[in-house]
């Protein structure tokens, strides 16, 4: 069964590094998301992509978030001077063709700032 | 703009028993429906979803769930609990704003006692 595959699926960053986070969506799925749920808190929206621009974005999709679709397979989040807040779990998301909205989620990736 | 709440952070019931998980929205426009399970670690997986048409849906590992416009509820039943039903519940809501966010709720941690 087609799956949301990321990478890596933990990391431990100093803070002020820059990060970057992988996703490989669905082949065939059109729009991307990304989500970031803080230790044993909410699963908060960060941004949506579609046909190479971002459709949407939440008011944590700060000036120090970026996203991109590199070479039409990976979706990547990239975050250019991490805070000790930024420490979450990172979800990618993908929504088929269909007209439903469901969400295709991968594992996570763990973001530890130190 | 969309919102979710999930009644009570934490809901523990007894093996077979009834498990109730309850959850309200906010749309202002008709809303696509969705309760995601997340199990320890895992991403976010889908039990089931209300687009159009019946009001009751049925998903996976005897879940269902009833779409009530008039209470704005989309509240998740399941009459017999099971251990392996241990696990963290969201209820999400979808609206096609011309690409789907998804906006979920804060989420419930279901208990299964044996």
């Amino acid at each position: 069964e087609p799956e949301v595959t990321q990478t890596p699926s933990h990391q431990v960053t100093q803070m002020g590094q820059e990060v970057i986070l992988r996703c490989v969506p669905i082949s065939n799925h059109l729009y991307f998301y990304w989500y970031r749920q803080i230790l044993g808190q909410k699963v908060e929206f960060l941004v949506s992509f579609y046909n190479n621009e971002i459709s949407e974005k939440s008011e944590i999709f700060d000036d120090q978030f970026s996203v991109e679709r590199p070479d039409g397979s990976n979706f990547t989040l990239k975050i250019r001077s991490t805070k000790l807040e930024d420490s979450a779990m990172y979800f990618c998301a993908t929504t088929g063709t269909g007209v439903t909205g469901e969400l295709f989620f991968g594992e996570g990736s763990r973001l530890t700032v130190l | 703009a969309q919102s979710v709440t999930q009644l009570g952070s934490h809901v523990s019931v007894s093996e077979g028993a009834l498990v109730l998980l309850r959850c309200n929205y906010s749309s202002s426009v008709p809303p696509y429906l969705f309760w995601y399970v997340q199990y320890p670690n895992q991403g976010l997986q889908l039990l089931l979803k209300y687009t159009t048409g019946a009001t009751l849906v049925k998903g996976i590992n005897g879940f269902e769930a009833e779409f009530k416009k008039s209470e704005t509820s989309f509240h998740l039943t399941k009459p017999s609990a099971h251990m392996s039903d241990a696990a963290e519940y969201f209820c999400a809501v979808s609206v096609n704003t011309g690409g789907f966010k998804t906006i979920f709720g804060a989420g419930t941690r279901l208990f299964v006692k044996a």
